[in-house]
């Protein structure tokens, strides 16, 4: 299926500094996804926005939800070096006349924090 | 509530062998969904299935195939294994209520050697 465009592919930072990555589509989607994944393990959720234009916080990281639709973005603040991981966003498509679990990955953002 | 779990974590197998991965829907999720991983190709959706049905399915050749219990708990096949199909691969579950969106909590994951 078709996969969303996600940059940066890599990022290497001090850590304090802030992060943003983003992805974009062509399609619309009616939710967008954050997940972290660290080596090994499989992706945990970090957010979950289903509105556009919604933006929703969990800790240091925001979310948005791009108004168009086809794009989201999150920021992570003052980045710590258990930030370290693949980031990956998600956009899902659901039908409402039937039920489909239809759900298309970026690439995956790769961020290293240097201590 | 215990996340979602698979079995077994590691797994290594020669080329033309089958193999058998078992994934633990969170309690009270009935859609399961199932993805293939590696670093060239990133997040593949391989299945889905609600109610021991399958309703989705991703691009992957017939050799991969899947069941689901009555308890939600399911089962992918891989038969005639290929070197190619040395991945993690992920197994993620939500509620997918009618017609409204539910985020996938993924488990893991299998990571499979074909040698």
């Amino acid at each position: 299926g078709q996969q969303l465009n996600q940059s940066p592919q890599s990022m290497f930072i001090q850590e304090g500094e802030d992060v943003s990555m983003n992805c974009t589509s062509s399609s619309i989607f009616n939710t967008w996804l954050w997940y972290k994944q660290d080596p090994g393990e499989g992706p945990v959720l970090l957010i979950a926005l289903y509105k556009a234009g919604e933006l929703t916080s969990n800790g240091r990281l925001t979310a948005q939800f791009g108004i168009t639709r086809k794009d989201s973005f999150l920021n992570i603040s003052a980045s710590i070096p258990s930030d370290v991981g693949i980031y990956f966003c998600a956009g899902q498509i659901v039908t409402l006349w039937y039920n489909n679990n239809d759900m298309r990955f970026g690439a995956g953002t790769r961020l290293t924090v240097k201590p | 509530k215990a996340g979602v779990t698979q079995t077994p974590r590691y797994l290594i197998k020669t080329r033309g062998q089958q193999v058998t991965l078992s994934c633990s829907p969170i309690s009270g999720h009935r859609s399961v969904s199932w993805y293939q991983q590696t670093p060239g190709q990133g997040l593949q959706f391989l299945f889905e299935y609600f109610s021991e049905t399958q309703r989705n399915k991703g691009n992957f050749p017939g050799r991969f195939s899947g069941r689901q219990f009555s308890n939600s708990r399911s089962e992918m096949n891989v038969s005639t294994l290929e070197l190619g199909d040395s991945a993690l691969y992920l197994c993620a579950s939500s509620s997918l209520r009618q017609g409204v969106t539910d985020t996938q909590y993924f488990g893991p994951g299998t990571r499979l050697t074909v040698l």
